[in-house]
């Protein structure tokens, strides 16, 4: 069984750009939620995606975005971006989601912002 | 918000067991507890959950005080491929609806295993 995939895997980019992350889960995986890793704050949570609906959101500004597509795949999409944005970015899927569900993470997008 | 507390690290020998503590002292009556682990260069991995009772897998045991302030993962014997970040999560109610939520990952406990 393929684990979840994400592409990139590493990108550079410079202020004010926007970037596009993709996702393909773990077939039969509806539920998909990114995270955004950085040294200084951990892991912290984007938002998720449920068949094709955006059913929770964290903590971040409007600049940070995603859809996720009918056959379960997810991009999250960053625009203007800043300095801060460096980081790993993390998404998992599950049958069910974050809450109850186990999560399965892909091996994350690295991006740096110069 | 439903926080997690953990230390910073701990160190253990191979082969010995290791009890990873957590506190979640305002976790609320249907939070769930996870556990996940992120080894170096790598994504977080699945360990174990669970809500009032123990509970046993194949990786772990995840013991769960009775008032639910506390929980402990138990490595009964540790290998050197369970150094690795350890998170312990709850759910964290955001919006007072109930619909929003935000998973509350902290900054885990950095597991060292000396051979």
């Amino acid at each position: 069984k393929a684990g979840v995939t994400q592409t990139p895997r590493y990108l550079i980019k410079t202020r004010g750009q926007q970037v596009t992350l993709s996702c393909s889960p773990i077939s039969g995986h509806r539920s998909v939620s990114w995270y955004q890793q950085t040294p200084g704050q951990g892991l912290q949570f984007l938002f998720e995606y449920f068949s094709e609906t955006q059913r929770n959101k964290g903590n971040f500004p409007g600049r940070f975005s995603g859809r996720q597509f009918s056959n379960s795949r997810s991009e999250m999409n960053v625009s203007t971006l800043e300095l801060g944005d460096s980081a790993l970015y993390l998404c998992a899927s599950s049958v069910t989601g974050p809450n109850t569900g186990e999560l399965f993470f892909g091996e994350g997008s690295r991006l740096t912002v110069l | 918000d439903a926080k997690t507390t953990q230390p910073n690290s701990m160190e253990s020998n191979e082969e010995e067991p290791v009890h990873l503590p957590c506190n979640h002292s305002t976790i609320s009556g249907t939070d769930y507890i996870h556990w996940y682990r992120q080894l170096p260069s790598q994504g977080p991995e699945y360990v174990i959950h669970g809500l009032t009772s123990n509970v046993n897998n194949r990786m772990a045991s995840l013991a769960i005080a009775e008032d639910r302030k506390s929980s402990t993962l138990i490595l009964h014997r540790a290998t050197l491929r369970d150094a690795a970040v350890y998170y312990c999560i709850l759910r964290d109610v955001w919006d007072s609806g109930g619909s929003n939520y935000k998973l509350t990952f902290g900054k885990g406990t950095l597991l060292t295993v000396n051979p």
